[in-house]
């Protein structure tokens, strides 16, 4: 099935260090959502987004709805050990009984 | 609050055998999803209920693929036969309603197919 691109597939940083990361559709989304998945658990929530080019924060973790309804953004700053894991970017295509469509994700490691 | 509860977390079977996975969603939710994870790849729905009714099936492989949520609560997704390339996670998620953008998801079923 249809996969939304994330950019980078991996990402090594120090912890400290900020992290960004993207997502990318060929198709116009009105909802993006962004999830973190831990080994062996699944997808949670960090944070969702209803309107083009809203701006949200959770915590250390702020997230970009694009204006060309086509991409979104997720920033960590200052990362921390517990920030380890996949980020996967979801969109519908309208808000609602609309099937999310993932991302492919991006593996974020924490070097000692 | 207990969540989303799957079982078995893992299983092993031969090609051609049959599987199936058991899903209980988070109490109150009406809407219960199956989706598929491959390795390395984001989670793709396979079904979408609505109570007892599925909403969305388009992606279940229907010649070996089956689930039932017969009383509106929990789930059972089923292969007959498995295949090699049906290894993988299978995620149970539920929300309050399809118009609820939160699910939440189980810990899966990571099944392999030898």
């Amino acid at each position: 099935g249809q996969q939304l691109n994330q950019s980078p597939q991996s990402m090594f940083i120090q912890e400290g260090e900020d992290v960004s990361m993207n997502c990318t559709s060929s198709s116009i989304f009105n909802t993006w959502l962004w999830y973190k998945q831990d080994p062996g658990e699944g997808p949670v929530l960090l944070i969702a987004l209803y309107k083009a080019g809203e701006l949200t924060s959770n915590g250390r973790l702020t997230a970009q709805f694009g204006i060309t309804r086509k991409d979104s953004f997720l920033n960590i700053s200052a990362s921390i050990p517990s920030d380890v894991g996949i980020y996967f970017c979801a969109g519908q295509p309208r808000f609602g009984n609309e099937k999310l469509t993932f991302g492919t994700g991006t593996r974020l490691t924490i070097i000692p | 609050e207990a969540g989303v509860v799957q079982s078995p977390r893992y299983k092993i079977i031969e090609k051609k055998q049959p599987v199936a996975f058991w899903c209980n969603p988070i109490s109150g939710h009406n809407t219960l999803y199956w989706y598929l994870q491959n390795l390395g790849q984001g989670p793709e729905l396979l079904i979408r209920y609505e109570n007892e009714e599925a909403v969305d099936d388009s992606q279940l492989p229907k010649d070996r693929f089956s689930a039932e949520r017969l009383k509106g609560v929990d789930s059972t997704l089923k292969i007959q036969p498995a295949e090699l390339g049906d290894s993988a996670v299978y995620l149970c998620a539920s929300s309050f309603s399809s118009g609820d953008n939160e699910q939440f998801f189980g810990p899966g079923t990571r099944l392999t197919v030898l």
